[in-house]
């Protein structure tokens, strides 16, 4: 079905904080899983991936944690800029289908 | 630096009228996109395409078609636009691997039909 809702969860962090972002996906034969930023005003950046044979992967100053158990995503940024400012998005693809399922994305506020 | 490019940034149009949004991207990626993007409701997948003159139907493809007559070129189009079009349109494209890989977007079309 179709989730209903006009305003985003939001997230409010200092600059100079960790922020993390949670992400329930729906379906357990996902096996690929993915974050986006929007900007406002721009299509979404990718920003790190993970695949579902790990739990965790690293980029620079980004962590993707991934829990099949409980089918939930986290985004881990560590040291949080006023850029990174934006909305946030976690998807999910399963069986190699090349299609990303997007879930309706979380707004993280950066403050000084 | 890879790119998709969506034609327009703004488009206003009228209920009825035929509609054609233009994406184009410079990657040789197999696969291509079309998304829109409701406050609140994220992205949407309308319809996509693994190859030339390939369409396959997203979850809400009603109201909508689409074209893929070049590898680099995928057209939405909406047939006879209606107020409930009005959204934010974003194209995709990814490379066919044999696994799934991320998707690239466009800067996306903001349409407003009256």
């Amino acid at each position: 079905g179709e989730s209903v809702g006009l305003h985003l969860p939001t997230l409010s962090v200092q600059e100079g904080d960790n922020s993390i972002i949670n992400c329930a996906y729906s379906n357990s034969a996902s096996d690929y899983f993915i974050w986006y930023k929007q900007e406002s005003g721009k299509g979404p950046q990718f920003i790190i991936d993970i695949r579902s044979n790990m739990d965790k992967r690293q980029g620079q100053r980004v962590t993707v944690l991934l829990n099949k158990t409980v089918k939930h995503l986290s985004l881990q940024i560590a040291a949080t800029q006023p850029g990174d400012s934006a909305v946030y998005f976690c998807a999910e693809s399963f069986y190699n289908t090349d299609k990303l399922i997007f879930g309706t994305g979380t707004r993280l506020q950066v403050f000084p | 630096d890879v790119k998709v490019t969506q034609s327009s940034r703004y488009l206003v149009k009228r209920t009825g009228e035929k509609v054609f949004l233009e994406c184009v991207q410079d990657m040789d990626h197999e696969n291509m996109f079309w998304y829109r993007q409701d406050p609140g409701l994220g992205l949407r997948l309308i319809y996509f395409s693994y190859d030339v003159k390939m369409k396959e139907k997203g979850d809400i493809p009603e109201g909508y078609s689409v074209s893929r007559e070049k590898k680099e070129r995928f057209s939405l189009i909406l047939e006879s636009a209606s107020t409930n079009q009005t959204s934010m349109y974003l194209c995709a494209s990814s490379s066919r691997t044999g696994t799934n890989e991320k998707l690239f977007f466009g800067s996306g079309t903001q349409l407003s039909v009256l």
